[in-house]
């Protein structure tokens, strides 16, 4: 089974609606990182996470890991269809400094316009 | 500029050719990953170096060999490609080696198509 699990693996969304992702791990979470993929292009970092409880935004997107450091959720406010791509969590799993990210397996979000 | 290039963007070839993936970073790290995204979009680890040094090696068969002249470039060569070997390899790098907080940054990926 995967460290690291998504959910949900796909999502249609609306323009303009608002949606979460969820990223969960039974061990404990040492740096969580959320990057976006788009056909064809590499992985853009978009936020990393450390501390329990943490929440960083930017423009439209908010990442937030809560206090155990097992689960982390994106949110995404008022969807656009520049948002569309597959959002990966990775994470340092287990220790503090192995360097080794393990990563969820993606969940691709459509915007329809 | 770009600030981590994989030379070729695109790779088809037969099954039982060898290959190599190159790699090159500006960003001034000390580490540098190959990663292999699968069909299903599971990104696992391969190797890593961090200043020429080989420090992480994921179970992957034989055939696959890194090679770092220097700290800004990272290549892989792949010798008697299998047809399981089609995936798309991901290279990245970071300014140091392990700790929180410790961003990787990647290429666009080279998309490996072996008939």
């Amino acid at each position: 089974s995967q460290e690291l699990e998504q959910s949900p693996q796909s999502l249609i969304v609306q323009e303009g609606k608002n949606l979460t992702i969820n990223c969960t791990s039974s061990k404990t979470l040492y740096g969580l990182y959320w990057y976006k993929q788009k056909y064809g292009e590499g992985l853009i970092f978009l936020m990393m996470l450390q501390k329990g409880g943490e929440e960083k935004s930017h423009e439209k997107i908010t990442a937030k890991l809560d206090e155990k450091k097992q689960q982390s959720s994106l949110h995404i406010t008022a969807s656009q269809p520049s948002h569309a791509g597959i959002y990966l969590c990775g994470a340092d799993v287990g220790s503090s400094n192995t360097g080794k990210l393990i990563f969820g397996q993606g969940t691709t979000l459509q915007v329809k316009p | 500029d770009t600030a981590v290039s994989q030379t070729p963007k695109y790779l088809v070839t037969q099954m039982g050719n060898d290959k190599s993936i190159k790699c090159e970073q500006n960003l001034g790290h000390d580490t540098m990953y190959w990663y292999k995204q699968d069909s299903k979009k599971f990104l696992k680890i391969m190797f890593s170096y961090n200043n020429k040094e080989l420090i992480i090696n994921e179970t992957v068969p034989n055939r696959f060999s890194p090679k770092s002249p220097d700290k800004a470039h990272l290549n892989l060569h792949i010798n008697s490609l299998e047809l399981g070997d089609s995936a798309v390899y991901f290279c990245a790098s970071s300014p140091t080696w392990g700790g929180v907080g410790n961003i990787q940054y990647f290429g666009a990926g080279t998309r490996l198509s072996v008939l």
